[in-house]
């Protein structure tokens, strides 16, 4: 079973940002947050990851809190195009069997016009 | 690089019939994995490979068969397709180091009759 815990569904307005939050309060220390998505049907794409400190990259900022029983992706400017379903996932950092990618359900972003 | 690459796209079959989907990375990555994908649900590992010669069970690998003569290919093989394999399946491929990233095919929806 996925470890972590999403919205099921959130709307945001094109050119706002959005807040996707994620729980995951039986994380592990040597766990990561990772957060992929999945536009309509096609291969899940790898956003970001992080361990404790704030991350960012040219998609999105990651925000974990101090105790790493939550965690937030941010779309800074939302398009058309982020329209997904976004998946948060702890897990170590690994290959093999470590790189197991347990998916929940996620959370169906809708960006509207 | 064309990165992880699945055929066919489409296929269907028939109860009790067999097929092999393929599936090529060029990026010369050790770990290989296949996942299947359900309507509405999160991708379940099928099987996975942490190099040439080496593959091991995942979450759900009943029906399935796998091997991995060369680092680049990992094809997947149904025997005696049952309606239960009816599904996406999707070929991911990461390396070693430190963020291990997924970067997934395109997927090959398969439907058993």
């Amino acid at each position: 079973d996925a470890k972590t815990t999403q919205p099921p569904s959130m709307d945001c307005a094109e050119g706002r940002a959005a807040n996707l939050p994620c729980n995951h309060s039986t994380i592990s220390g040597n766990e990561y947050v990772y957060w992929y998505r999945q536009i309509h049907s096609q291969g899940p794409q790898y956003i970001i990851h992080g361990l404790k400190n704030n991350e960012t990259n040219e998609m999105a900022s990651l925000i974990i809190t101090e105790d790493r029983k939550s965690s937030t992706l941010i779309l800074p400017h939302a398009t058309l195009r982020d329209t997904a379903v976004y998946y948060c996932i702890v897990r170590v950092a690994g290959g093999g069997s470590q790189g197991n990618l347990i998916f929940g359900k996620g959370t169906k972003l809708s960006v509207k016009p | 690089n064309a990165g992880v690459t699945q055929t066919p796209k489409f296929r269907i079959l028939k109860i009790g019939q067999s097929m092999t989907l393929q599936c090529a990375q060029d990026m010369n990555h050790n770990y290989m994995y296949w996942y299947r994908q359900d309507p509405g649900m999160g991708l379940k590992l099928i099987y996975y490979s942490v190099g040439a010669g080496i593959t091991d069970k995942g979450e759900v690998p009943n029906g399935y068969n796998v091997s991995r003569s060369t680092t680049e290919d990992f094809p997947l093989r149904l025997e005696l397709a049952a309606p239960s394999q009816t599904s996406v399946y999707f070929c991911a491929s990461t390396q070693r180091g430190e963020r291990y990233e997924q970067y997934f095919g395109p997927g090959t929806r398969l439907t058993v009759t």
